[in-house]
C-alpha cells in the first residue's frame, strides 16, 4: 500500500532563517506531488505541484520554493523565512493525470516563525 | 474558474442523530467531487468521491454524499452521528478539464454532542 511521510512534524524557526521540509511517498511510481499551506486550521492554499522529477509549478508567488530531486521526494524550501510563513504545511500525492483521482495527504508540518 | 462553497463554518448535532454537511460547487465541464476529513494536527483523509453514475455515493466510516446536478450540490451525510465524527470536513472539486488542481472549500467544523 502507498504511504506518505512528512518531517519534521513541528518546527520553530527564527525570522530570516532557512527552511527545508521534506516529503516522501512509498508504494507508487511517478506520483503527482503537491505542497499546501493551511492557515488557522481552515482553508488550504496550493503552493506548488509537480508531475515529474524536476517539474515544478508554482501557484502563488512568495519566498518559498519547491524541488523534486527524486521521483517520490518533494522538498519545500526557503532561503529566508518571514513571519507570514507560519502555518501548517501539507504534502499530498495522487496517481496519474486523471481528474478523478483523489489526493492523499501526509500528517503535515506545523511551522512557527518567531 | 472552479469554486466550492461550504456555507456553514460550524455544525452541531447530537450523537445518534443524522448529520448533513453542505457543499455547493461551480466548475466547467463535468465535476469530480471529493470529501475529506481532518482531525486536529493531522492531514486530510479522503472519505469519498463522485465521478459519475449513482447520485448517492458511499464512503468510509458510514459516510455518504448526495450529488445533485441541478442544485450543483454535494452534501455529506451520515444516518447516525458518533462523537468520534467530530472533526473538520472539506469539500473539494475538480473540473473534467483540469487534471491537477483541486479546489477546496473553507471547511466545516462538525461537533457531535454526547
Amino acid at each position: 500500500s502507498q504511504t506518505i511521510h512528512q518531517w519534521p512534524a513541528t518546527l520553530v524557526q527564527p525570522v530570516g532563517s532557512p527552511l527545508s521540509l521534506e516529503c516522501t511517498v512509498e508504494g507508487t511510481s511517478n506520483p503527482n506531488l503537491y505542497w499546501y499551506r493551511q492557515a488557522a486550521g481552515r482553508g488550504l492554499q496550493l503552493l506548488f505541484y509537480s508531475v515529474g522529477i524536476g517539474q515544478i509549478s508554482s501557484e502563488v508567488p512568495q519566498n518559498l520554493s519547491a524541488s523534486r530531486p527524486q521521483d517520490r521526494q518533494f522538498i519545500l524550501s526557503s532561503k529566508k523565512l518571514l513571519l507570514s510563513d507560519s502555518g501548517f504545511y501539507l504534502c499530498a500525492w495522487s496517481t496519474g493525470t486523471g481528474a478523478d483521482q483523489p489526493q492523499h495527504f501526509g500528517d503535515g508540518t506545523r511551522l512557527s516563525i518567531l | 474558474a472552479q469554486s466550492v462553497a461550504q456555507p456553514e463554518d460550524q455544525v452541531n448535532v447530537a450523537e445518534g442523530n443524522p448529520l448533513t454537511v453542505k457543499c455547493t460547487y461551480s466548475v466547467s465541464g463535468n465535476p469530480y467531487l471529493f470529501w475529506y476529513v481532518q482531525y486536529p494536527n493531522r492531514g486530510l483523509q479522503f472519505l469519498l468521491k463522485y465521478i459519475t453514475g449513482d447520485n448517492l455515493v458511499k464512503g468510509s466510516y458510514g459516510f455518504e454524499a448526495e450529488f445533485n446536478k441541478s442544485q450543483t450540490s454535494f452534501h455529506l451525510k451520515k444516518p447516525s452521528a458518533l462523537v468520534s465524527d467530530s472533526a473538520l470536513y472539506f469539500c473539494a472539486v475538480r473540473g473534467s478539464g483540469s487534471a491537477r488542481q483541486l479546489t477546496f472549500g473553507s471547511g466545516t467544523q462538525l461537533t457531535v454532542l454526547p
